[in-house]
């Protein structure tokens, strides 16, 4: 099973800042890596696919950025409805598909 | 993108079971994946199990294997969860995700399945 670790826990940031957010597989997943966005209360919304290629209607400040083992998700300008947990998912070895723990990012 | 609906919160009690519903309203799921995705109160996210409708493939999280059977309807375009000897761990939020393989960028299909869309959630709740 390939296991995903995500830092920081928790990432405080101010209105407009840049928020950086890591994923770590145990193993390569090449690019086959996603990240998704939970608001609160709501279910998950995938933002990036493919390490690096934006969903649909997701806004250009979320990049992603990454293969092998490492992969990052940038927010260039962090806004109020960006405020959410975080979450990396490899797909690139299943059974079984396995998600980090996840990243909440607050305003500070 | 097509919505996925879910069937509505469910109270159940120790060692019954509960069968959770998803229905892909205004299209189908033809050629895609639906897979089951759990969250325990302020936990992460946890995958349970796929199917791939038309290529007959189901595959279920090990920890999960014996107690979950995952079905689907073409003819309706619903899939359907079934967990049984619930326990009280078992309380949590249960999501269907449709998973695809289509590299928009490219125009390809790449044989690697992401979850582009996520249904409603449907709480579950184990309690004597």
């Amino acid at each position: 099973e390939i296991v995903m670790t995500q830092s920081p826990a928790t990432l405080s940031v101010s209105p407009g800042e840049r928020a950086t957010l890591s994923c770590r597989a145990s193993q390569s997943v090449s690019n086959n890596l996603a990240w998704y966005q939970q608001r609160p209360g709501q279910a998950p919304r995938l933002l990036i696919y493919g390490a690096s290629a934006r969903a649909a209607g997701i806004p250009a400040r979320f990049s992603g950025s990454g293969s092998g083992t490492e992969f990052t998700l940038t927010i260039s300008s962090l806004q109020s409805e960006d405020i959410a947990v975080y979450f990396c998912q490899q797909y690139n070895k299943w059974p079984p598909f396995t998600f980090g723990p996840g990243t909440t990012v607050d305003i500070k | 993108q097509v919505p996925l609906v879910q069937s509505g919160a469910e109270v159940k009690k120790p060692g019954s079971s509960v069968k959770v519903s998803c229905t892909a309203s205004g299209g189908t799921f033809s050629s895609y994946a639906i897979n089951w995705v759990r969250q325990a109160p302020g936990q992460g996210l946890e995958w349970m199990g796929t199917i791939i409708p038309i290529l007959v493939i189901t595959n279920y999280a090990q920890k999960f294997q014996g107690r979950v059977t995952i079905t689907a309807d073409r003819s309706t375009s619903t899939a359907y969860m079934e967990l049984s000897s619930l326990r009280s761990e078992d309380t949590a939020v249960y999501y269907c995700a449709r998973g695809t393989d289509f590299d928009t960028l490219t125009g390809y299909y790449t044989g690697y399945y992401y979850m582009d869309v996520w249904g409603t959630g449907t709480a579950v709740t184990v309690s004597s």
